[in-house]
């Protein structure tokens, strides 16, 4: 398996609170992801990131924020939940561009 | 922006039995993926092949790029098949992907 944990796995918060969802990762590969699925959707790319402090927006950013201050570790915060932001949150890595993706086991989020 | 469809959408087979599942993509791409998310919803990454042909074990995949359509042909299929099988796209660079909506494999024993 890929050297990739997501933390929290689950987590439960009320609308209006901030939340940070992190991934941390040992392979050391370059390119980070962070993509939400939702049934009828299949997944959706939030934010990505191609080095630390470098990172650009997906098909589905509004509502959040991303960090990389190393290598290792993304971080996918939202600043104000809410309901519809009620989702399986998934981190995925990639060594390079047009390499294979390995996903984290991802993070259930509940916004009540 | 590109469209990635998937069929069938639902499939429920025999244990034992072979299927072929579809991706249909709307514009040339940079690479496509094939991945199993299995009933704990951990997603395994099954097939790199933005062309050809690759086998790995009861699995393969055809993707012909010229013609946008790619398959996953599972053979002899076995209970732990059951899942969903994802394909996605990429045509930008990087992993900036599109998945398509899924396809519901279920093997009965």
């Amino acid at each position: 398996d890929a050297g990739i944990t997501q933390s929290p796995r689950h987590k439960v918060t009320e609308t209006g609170t901030p939340v940070t969802l992190r991934c941390h990762q040992t392979e050391n590969h370059r390119y980070m992801y962070w993509y939400r699925q939702d049934p009828g959707h299949g997944l959706r790319l939030i934010h990505y990131s191609y080095g630390v402090k470098d990172t650009d927006k997906g098909e589905v950013s509004d509502g959040y924020s991303v960090s990389r201050s190393k290598t290792e570790d993304f971080l996918l915060t939202l600043e104000s939940a809410t309901s519809s932001q009620t989702s399986v949150y998934f981190c995925a890595i990639t060594w390079t561009e047009n390499t294979e993706a390995f996903f984290g086991q991802g993070t259930r989020l509940t916004v009540v | 922006g590109i469209q990635v469809e998937q069929s069938p959408p639902d499939l429920i087979l025999q244990e034992g039995a072979n299927s072929t599942l579809r991706c249909n993509f709307s514009d040339s791409v940079n690479n496509l993926q094939w991945f199993h998310q299995n009933p704990w919803g951990q997603l395994i990454n099954l097939f790199y092949i933005p062309s050809g042909t690759k086998q790995n074990g009861r699995l393969s995949a055809t993707t012909v790029a010229t013609e946008r359509y790619s398959l996953l042909y599972i053979s002899s299929s076995q209970t732990t098949d059951s899942g969903v099988y994802f394909c996605a796209v990429e045509r930008d660079g990087g992993f900036k992907t599109i998945f398509g909506a899924g396809t519901r494999l279920f093997v009965k024993a």
